[in-house]
């Protein structure tokens, strides 16, 4: 079945510092891919997302390209802010599955913590 | 613009005890999708509803079920609870055909189960 492997947290940046947050994944159909953010006691919110192999989602100055030779899409921002301190999930979604589902498969998330 | 909203937002129940939860779909969207937060862990699928039916369910056994409405609302329930079930479940509706565009999330309703 479908899966997405994220790095482990917490990660502990200072301010301003570059962020990379390693997702990968399997499917097996041509899934598109996300990245959601949850801030403490909120729900899920899309932050970026790519459709096709070599697409750049960017939001907010985060962005992640979809790598289909290496089943990568991996988060970067080049100056992070205390604000910006939340989980962050990678996410497919997989119509050619065969399931008949729309449903997201989620990574377990990474936390991300940014200090003065 | 009104959101998706979820009720309530906590809840404590008995195991053994039923269970039903509620989601508003923001508007215009006319799919629902449920998911279950464990604590630490990233969101699992349950299922997804679309024009009142079940349009697609993940790894959950029978006793998850649900219903949606005519106005697109969704209700999650769950019979026999079990402490494993104690997570964050949360709602997400969209457009059919469209959740690679975006899908919407509720805050969540906590769920406790002692």
């Amino acid at each position: 079945g479908d899966s997405v492997t994220q790095m482990e947290g917490p990660v502990t940046l200072s301010e301003e510092a570059f962020l990379t947050i390693n997702c990968t994944y399997t499917a097996t159909g041509y899934p598109s891919l996300f990245w959601y953010v949850q801030y403490p006691g909120e729900g899920l919110q899309l932050l970026l997302k790519a459709t096709k192999a070599d697409d750049k989602g960017s939001n907010k100055g985060f962005e992640a390209t979809y790598r289909k030779e290496t089943t990568s899409f991996h988060l970067e921002k080049g100056s992070v802010q205390v604000s910006d301190s939340a989980v962050y999930f990678c996410a497919l979604s997989d119509l050619g599955s065969g399931g008949g589902a729309d449903g997201l498969t989620f990574g377990k998330g990474t936390h991300l913590i940014i200090q003065p | 613009e009104t959101g998706v909203t979820q009720s309530p937002t906590h809840l404590i129940k008995t195991r053994g005890q039923q269970v039903t939860l509620r989601c508003s779909s923001q508007s215009g969207h006319n799919t629902v999708s449920w998911y279950q937060q464990a604590l630490g862990q990233g969101p699992q699928f349950i299922f997804q509803y679309y024009r009142e039916e079940e349009n697609g369910r993940g790894n959950f056994p029978p006793r998850f079920s649900g219903l949606q409405f005519p106005n697109y609302s969704s209700e999650l329930n769950v019979n026999a609870l079990e402490l494993d079930d104690s997570a964050l479940y949360l709602c997400a509706s969209s457009l059919r055909g469209q959740l690679q565009t975006e899908a919407f999330f509720g805050q969540g309703t906590r769920l406790t189960v002692v």
